[in-house]
């Protein structure tokens, strides 16, 4: 069972948005901005694609968007795109031992 | 630009001990920390563990303690994963991942391409 919750699956038809939630504890998501999310395509390495709750690395696109509030953090695609069907993780920063816990991951299907 | 090159692919009988290697380049190494994750088949994504490849200071996962080790050497920008005892539920892609920024762990950024470990008897 993962730290954190994120729902299966989620589902959109090209050119609308969605959004993925990520749901933890106070001990996840209370202390620290620290929220990620990473892309993985199948047979591939994850990427990341927002840290800090809403930070874009170089080269990600703007369609991406991260959010939080309370202890759950959201991940945002809009205009959705073919390209963007994948798994996606959300991932929380923790200051001791355990530094970072995942979530269970979420399967995007553009229809 | 930066890259992770991980060690190929290994089959191991339960019991043994498995060490994966992951060479870093286009970056300063000693400047980042390396995570390790892993992945069993079909399934989601497993913090494993830290290590400073400035200091060498580590953090692991509770579940693994005693039985994984990590280690850098940063003569040749290489960190390594170590992980004895193991069983079938170790069956995985391990992954190295650098912090997204130096002198901090709380992104990971880069991942390398992975490496599958079977369990196998």
């Amino acid at each position: 069972q993962s730290a954190l919750t994120q729902p299966a699956s989620v589902s959109g038809s090209p050119g609308q948005s969605i959004t993925i939630s990520c749901t933890g504890t106070s001990s996840d998501f209370g202390a620290y901005n620290y929220v990620s999310w990473y892309q993985q395509h199948p047979g591939k390495a994850p990427k990341l694609i927002i840290s800090d709750v809403n930070d874009r690395p170089s080269g990600v696109s703007n369609r991406f968007s991260g959010s939080k509030s309370g202890n759950t953090a959201s991940l945002t695609i809009s205009g959705l795109q073919a390209e963007d069907e994948a798994d996606y993780y959300c991932s929380s920063y923790r200051s001791t031992h355990t530094l970072f816990v995942f979530g269970g991951g979420t399967k995007l299907t553009v229809l | 630009q930066v890259q992770l090159v991980q060690s190929g692919a290994e089959v191991k009988k339960p019991g043994a001990s498995v060490k994966v290697s992951c060479k870093a380049s286009g970056y300063t190494f000693n400047t980042y920390g390396i995570n390790w994750v892993r992945q069993a088949p079909g399934q989601g994504l497993e913090w494993m563990g830290w290590i400073s490849a400035y200091d060498g200071n580590t953090e692991y996962a509770q579940k693994l303690q005693g039985r994984v080790t990590l280690t850098t050497d940063t003569s040749t920008s290489t960190a390594y994963m170590e992980l004895t005892s193991l069983t079938s539920d170790d069956t995985a892609v391990y992954y190295c991942a650098r912090d997204r920024f130096s002198y901090s762990s709380t992104s990971i950024g880069h991942w390398g391409q992975g490496t599958l470990v079977s369990v196998s008897s």
